[in-house]
């Protein structure tokens, strides 16, 4: 069975850079790579997503690698409203985004 | 900026009552979701719906869930008789069709609570 690997938490202090690595054991070359995150018990919220380069918007940066197997997500100026659980997922881009949550890495930003 | 919004955000009902939850996706998207996440646990895929139809469902939307797109706006998921076990936060998403790139937008959340 194809599995999503996370660490399960991660601390990161308020200002420096926080990388949020996942592993899948496998991933179809369709298939994108989506960074989600859910603050507290809010609505799980888009972060970015990429399919073989890397990418960077307003939230974040992702680097992916040559395999696609390996992604991190990086915020880089963390702040205390980042800490959030962070969930790395795979799908196919465009139209239906049914989103498969894993148990995702819980970033906690200290002051 | 577009959103989902949810309502209500919480709801308490008694096992066995039926409860509406309610939903308005942004405006030109066509996929619509309903995930729940039981208090401690990971969020987890109820349904999806698209052209007025289911288009896929997990095993926990069993025969007393329901989804319906009364009108033009509004998505909702129907529980007919609600169980201790559906307490949770039910969360409503959307997403556009046909883009090639997009994602899922999803909603604050309705914390349903049954006594």
């Amino acid at each position: 069975d194809a599995k999503t690997t996370q660490p399960p938490s991660m601390d990161c202090a308020e200002g420096r850079a926080a990388n949020l690595p996942c592993n899948h054991s496998t991933i179809s070359g369709n298939e994108y790579v989506y960074w989600y995150r859910q603050i507290h018990s809010q609505g799980p919220q888009y972060i970015i997503h990429g399919l073989k380069n890397n990418e960077t918007n307003e939230m974040a940066s992702l680097i992916i690698t040559e395999d696609r197997k390996s992604s991190t997500l990086i915020l880089p100026h963390a702040t205390l409203r980042d800490t959030a659980v962070y969930y790395c997922i795979k799908t196919y881009s465009g139209g239906y985004q049914k989103v498969t949550f894993g148990t995702g890495t819980k970033l906690q930003v200290i002051p | 900026e577009p959103e989902v919004t949810q309502t209500p955000s919480h709801q308490v009902t008694q096992m066995g009552q039926e409860v509406i939850l309610r939903c308005v996706p942004i405006s030109n998207h066509l996929y619509f979701y309903w995930y729940r996440q039981i208090l401690g646990q990971k969020v987890e895929f109820l349904v999806s719906f698209y052209n007025n139809e289911i288009s896929e469902k997990s095993e926990i939307f069993d025969d007393q869930f329901s989804v319906e797109r009364p009108d033009g706006s509004n998505f909702t998921l129907k529980i007919r008789s609600t169980k201790l076990e559906d307490s949770a936060m039910y969360f409503c998403a959307s997403s556009e069709d046909l883009v090639s790139n997009t994602e899922a937008f999803f909603g604050q959340g309705t914390r349903l609570t049954v006594v």
